[in-house]
């Protein structure tokens, strides 16, 4: 089973028009942190956003918002009066304690992406 | 933008020809990790390091190592490369430890191989 689903392949919307990215994840453990992170055409990876599993309160920076609920283990990304630059692949990632991964070790924090999802503005 | 460079940025070779990735940091970070991305699979974690010589397997392992004989230099080789392992390769470093630390990630190493 997946650990990181982001069910939405593909969206386009027009500009303007507000967006939500859809991140749904699966863990047994009780401290985790998820990510989301955003690559543009040009192919780089940056990073967006952090939130840890006890701080449930809604994140906003501009035209982006994000939702975590615990009760559905969701991770939601929304982007409003989306504009062109918006256009790129986003990433949700999970990364968990190495206890919960039956791991241990420092080496053992790792991240775990969804397969992204691929927004397209268009003019 | 974390100082974080990978050489080449595109490579073509043939299949069977060993192949080396360099990642080269700045950033004095202790944690480095090779990533490939494949269109519907997101990022893949190959290998990581935890420090000069401490490196263990990722979920995609198979067919690759990695070096890390100093802080700044996290090397991933294709011994004998395959046409499966045509991807885009990512470098990522981070600087604590703990599974709340962002990775930072380099511009990526297109490798197609024939």
């Amino acid at each position: 089973a997946q650990k990181v689903t982001q069910a939405q392949t593909e969206i386009s919307v027009v500009e303007k028009e507000d967006v939500t990215l859809d991140c749904v994840y699966e863990t047994r453990d009780t401290t985790y942190y998820l990510f989301w992170y955003k690559q543009p055409p040009s192919g780089e990876l940056v990073f967006l956003i952090r939130r840890n599993s006890f701080d449930e309160q809604n994140e906003i920076s501009g035209r982006y918002s994000w939702n975590f609920q615990k009760s559905t283990s969701s991770f939601n990304f929304t982007i409003t009066a989306s504009q062109v630059v918006d256009s790129a692949v986003y990433f949700c990632a999970l990364s968990e304690a190495p206890s919960a991964r039956g791991r241990s070790g420092a080496g053992s924090y790792q991240l775990t992406f969804g397969k992204g999802t691929k927004l397209s503005v268009i003019p | 933008d974390a100082g974080i460079t990978q050489s080449p940025r595109h490579k073509v070779t043939e299949t069977g020809t060993p192949v080396t990735l360099r990642c080269h940091q700045t950033e004095n970070h202790r944690y480095m990790y090779w990533y490939r991305q494949d269109p519907g699979h997101g990022l893949r974690l190959i290998h990581y390091s935890y420090g000069v010589k401490d490196t263990d397997k990722g979920e995609v392992s198979d067919g690759y190592s990695v070096s890390r004989s100093k802080t700044e230099d996290f090397l991933l080789t294709l011994e004998s490369a395959t046409s499966s392992q045509t991807s885009v390769y990512f470098c990522a470093i981070s600087g604590n430890i703990g599974p709340n630390q962002p990775q930072h990630f380099g511009d990526g190493t297109r490798l197609s191989i024939l």
